[in-house]
């Protein structure tokens, strides 16, 4: 069975330094791992996924990720905080094959300081 | 082209009446979610539909929950007898049933029981 784990609920960054958003998940298949991200009062909106392609993935708004089967890790970063990157973000892992559930990390809360 | 769609987008009533949400999925996807969203909390899986049938209802609270689609398309989750515990921002999510393909979400329905 899937699970994820996210080690932070609250990270606290300045604009203009490096955001890290931590997230590991157990899995017995191949995962599909995602990241979204909610701003306060909006929908949840796809950041970026990993599907077994390349394992350092490209999403939007200048966020990446890699995945490191070894660590079971899929951590977030970005060069740059910008203020409007203060969101929560959730870490999310789906089987392959057939897999239909889409297990949520619990979520990290980003708030960007000036 | 047209995302995911629910309503109504905010529902207030009585403790004790019946509701109905609505989700509309994005055209062509087979796999429906619904996930309920308390304030400053993670999803909690709710139920997932692949096409009319429901393979996963595990995250039903209680019998007085309950879902259905019809059709393959829209569908409506309904709360009997309603409590104030379940206030909550209700999401819907829709994806292609292959692995890899990521959840597209509504904007949720927020519930309020007074």
């Amino acid at each position: 069975a899937q699970s994820v784990t996210q080690l932070d609920s609250h990270v606290s960054v300045s604009e203009g330094t490096p955001v890290l958003l931590r997230c590991n998940y157990s899995s017995s298949y191949s995962p599909s791992l995602f990241w979204y991200v909610q701003h306060p009062n909006k929908g949840l909106q796809l950041l970026l996924k990993y599907t077994s392609a390349a394992t350092l993935v490209k999403g939007i708004n200048g966020f990446e990720a890699e995945f490191k089967k070894s660590e079971t890790s899929f951590h977030l970063t970005k060069p740059s905080a910008h203020m409007s990157d203060a969101a929560e973000y959730f870490c999310v892992v789906r089987e392959d094959n057939y897999g239909q559930n889409f297990v949520f990390g619990p979520g990290t809360r980003l708030s960007v300081l000036p | 082209g047209a995302g995911v769609s629910q309503s109504p987008s905010n529902k207030v009533t009585e403790k004790g009446k019946d509701v109905e949400l609505r989700c509309d999925p994005i055209s062509g996807h087979t796999a429906l979610y619904w996930y309920r969203q308390s304030l400053g909390q993670g999803l909690e899986f709710l139920i997932y539909f692949q096409g009319n049938s429901a393979p996963d209802k595990s995250g039903l609270p209680s019998d007085r929950f309950s879902a259905e689609r019809t059709g393959g398309s829209v569908s409506t989750l309904t709360i009997q007898r309603t409590q104030q515990e379940d206030s909550a921002v209700y999401l819907c999510a829709s994806s292609r049933t292959s692995g890899g393909h990521e959840q597209y979400f509504g904007p949720g329905t927020r519930l309020t029981v007074t």
